[in-house]
């Protein structure tokens, strides 16, 4: 159990486009999700927490504008990269978490890696 | 604010030696710690935690991790290391006590050689 996915897991677009990422709990409800952009050989840097129903919580210095995130139901949320400009370009990875009792789990998806050309 | 540290960007290992990775951490409160295992072009996939009880936690693939609450360290061991097990490790605790965000450490690079 605790699956978690994310789509697509590869995507290449254009300077200027907006790409629409998606992550998934498929076997467990989240009580949160977040969402997570690792540059190479650095460590995950928390973008965004996002609960179902609620506008999602940015980190100090990330573009709520530039990163639309919309927790549509307990089981998915989308990040959405408007106007992707090559700075754009990174491992974005979302992470989903369980509750067991009083304590929560964060289960990560398998990561989605945006080049914009 | 609650962090984690690990003090090696990198660690080798021969096949079948035990493997150490370590992490100290600096929480308000009871720890609870994570670690987590990372593989080339994928995401992070959960090893174990630490939430209260015995300071030996035993998580996937033969991985353990020892609490110690006096050197403020959960470093995570394995017996006898696999080839397979050469990955980026990373140990994690909540940004603040009872918050469901996580502050990760900057990652370790475990290599295995054959």
């Amino acid at each position: 159990g605790a699956v978690v996915s994310q789509h697509p897991s590869w995507v290449i677009c254009k300077s200027g486009t907006s790409v629409k990422i998606e992550c998934r709990s498929l076997d467990f409800q989240a009580t949160t999700m977040f969402w997570y952009r690792q540059f190479p050989k650095q460590s995950l840097m928390l973008m965004a927490t996002s609960n179902e129903g609620s506008k999602a919580t940015y980190e100090q210095g990330v573009e709520k504008d530039k990163f639309l995130i919309n927790h549509a139901s307990l089981t998915l949320s989308t990040l959405t990269v408007t106007s992707a400009h090559p700075e754009d370009s990174s491992f974005y990875i979302c992470s989903a978490s369980r509750r067991s009792g009083s304590y929560e789990t964060q289960y990560f998806g398998p990561g989605t890696r945006l080049l914009v050309l | 604010a609650q962090s984690v540290a690990q003090p090696e960007d990198q660690v080798n290992v021969a096949e079948g030696n035990p493997l150490t990775v370590k992490c100290t951490y600096s929480v308000s409160g009871n720890p609870y710690l994570f670690w987590y295992v990372q593989y080339p072009n994928r995401g992070l996939q959960f090893l174990l935690k630490y939430i209260t009880g015995d300071n030996l936690v035993k998580g996937s693939y033969g991985f353990e991790a020892e609490f110690n609450k006096s050197q403020t360290s959960f470093h995570l061991k394995k017996p006898s290391a696999l080839v397979s097990d050469s990955a980026l490790y990373f140990c994690a605790a909540p940004r603040r006590a009872g918050a469901n965000n996580l502050f990760f450490g900057t990652g370790t690079r475990l290599t295995v050689i054959p």
